[in-house]
């Protein structure tokens, strides 16, 4: 069965900081997807990453950045210089592929707070 | 903006009662799931509907049920309501890609609060 953890409930940082958010998955499959969702307080699910499980290559947008690594089961969440505007919750979250009916499961969540 | 809207925003029920929360999907998309979120979880998946036809489903018991509509809205329906019910409920639109294949790039409401007491 598939499963996303994210082991940091709470994080709080000083604006200006980089802060890392750590998602480890399971999955038997050799095919999935990988995302993660930030959720401010309005409670609207914001899409900012996909990765498919053949492409590790990091991949920068602006302040963020994202680590795939198959080898540790990990597709890790680093934003750069964090601003008061990123803090909400942070979801990661795991498709297996195979067709419709795709089963998403979401990680726990990291509340992020980013103090001015 | 995702361009999903849903409705009503916040909902309070007694148990025992039936509830329909409704979703309008992104124009064009013809896939719609629903997710329930517990206060502090993540969402979980309940169904997902393709062509208007139930297409995967979730551990949620059958009580919980949905339509989609040719026009890509959709409900869900949830009967004797139970206090654990209580949750933001999510529906989140999606489009097929090429080949048949789903995109995989869900485009989330801002949700249905509901309050069973």
């Amino acid at each position: 069965a598939q499963k996303v953890t994210q082991a940091q409930t709470e994080i709080s940082v000083v604006e200006k900081e980089d802060v890392t958010l750590d998602c480890v998955y399971e999955t038997r499959d050799t095919t999935y997807y990988l995302f993660w969702y930030k959720q401010p307080p309005s409670g609207e699910l914001v899409f900012l990453i996909r990765r498919n499980s053949f492409d590790e290559q990091n991949e920068i947008s602006g302040r963020y950045s994202w680590n795939f690594q198959k080898s540790t089961s990990s597709f890790n969440f680093t934003i750069t210089a964090s601003q008061v505007v990123d803090s909400a919750v942070y979801f990661c979250a795991l498709s297996e592929a195979g067709g419709y009916g795709q089963n998403f499961v979401f990680g726990p969540g990291t509340r992020l707070s980013v103090l001015p | 903006e995702t361009g999903v809207t849903q409705s009503p925003t916040h909902l309070i029920k007694t148990r025992g009662q039936q509830v329909t929360l409704r979703c309008s999907s992104q124009s064009g998309h013809n896939t719609v799931s629903w997710y329930q979120q517990a206060l502090g979880q993540g969402p979980q998946f309940i169904f997902q509907y393709y062509r208007e036809e139930e297409n995967g489903r979730g551990n949620f018991p059958p009580r919980f049920s949905g339509l989609q509509f040719p026009n890509y809205s959709s409900e869900l329906n949830v009967n004797a309501l139970e206090l654990d019910d209580s949750a933001l409920y999510l529906c989140a639109s999606s489009l097929e890609g090429l080949a048949g294949q789903p995109t995989y790039e869900q485009y989330f409401g801002p949700g249905t609060r509901l309050t069973v007491t």
